[in-house]
């Protein structure tokens, strides 16, 4: 069975400062694996995705993540946080019907 | 093009009514999901179509819970005698082949609360 954890339930950083969300996955196989994003009262929009190419994903509005199997890591990273990533982040391994399991969500708070 | 879209957006209801809840995927999306949101946790899985069969619903909580997409597009979450309980966000995900290393596109979620 695949799951995720995310080591942090809520993250707080200062506008213009580094961004960095803590994802470690479980999976029997080689995983395909997604983060989300969720701005309030808004639906779940795709950041990017580790399909086993690239190991370093880059995806929208600066962030990427960095798929490491020797740690079963997948952590995602922004140089420079806006006021505007403040959303909640989700970490989410697929199966092989693509069913998604979904880490418990990190929510983000960017302080000016 | 259009995305996801979903209907109702809001819906309230009294415990022990029945309520559908209405999933557009993207056209040409031959996958979609359903999955459930409650306050302050990530979504999960409730059941995945491959075209017009429900290849996996091992997420659906009982068998109060039904979903049917008959002509392979359109799909219906049904919920009979709803219960406190099943107060949450709704969410319909497709898309294009189910593959595990597809994108899936969400709908915005019907938000149900009973009362």
């Amino acid at each position: 069975a695949q799951s995720v954890t995310q080591l942090d339930s809520h993250v707080s950083v200062s506008e213009g400062t580094p961004v960095l969300l803590r994802c470690n996955y479980s999976s029997s196989y080689s995983p395909s694996l997604f983060w989300y994003v969720q701005h309030p009262n808004k639906g779940l929009q795709l950041l990017l995705k580790y399909t086993s190419a690239a190991t370093l994903v880059k995806g929208i509005n600066g962030f990427e993540a960095e798929f490491k199997k020797s740690e079963t890591s997948f952590h995602l990273t922004k140089p420079s946080a806006h006021m505007s990533d403040a959303a909640e982040y989700f970490c989410v391994v697929s199966d092989s019907w693509g069913k998604l399991q979904f880490g418990a969500g990190t929510q983000v708070v960017v302080t000016p | 093009g259009a995305g996801v879209s979903q209907t109702p957006s809001n819906k309230v209801t009294e415990k022990g009514k029945y309520v559908e809840l209405r999933c557009d995927p993207i056209s040409g999306h031959t996958a979609l999901y359903w999955y459930r949101q409650s306050l302050g946790q990530g979504p999960e899985f409730l059941i995945y179509f491959q075209g017009t069969g429900a290849a996996d619903d091992s997420g659906l909580p009982n068998d109060r819970f039904f979903a049917v997409r008959p002509e392979g597009s359109v799909s219906t979450l049904k919920i009979q005698r709803t219960e406190r309980g099943d107060s949450a966000v709704y969410l319909c995900a497709s898309s294009l082949e189910g593959q595990i290393t597809d994108t899936q596109y969400f709908g915005p979620g019907t938000r149900l609360t009973v009362l």
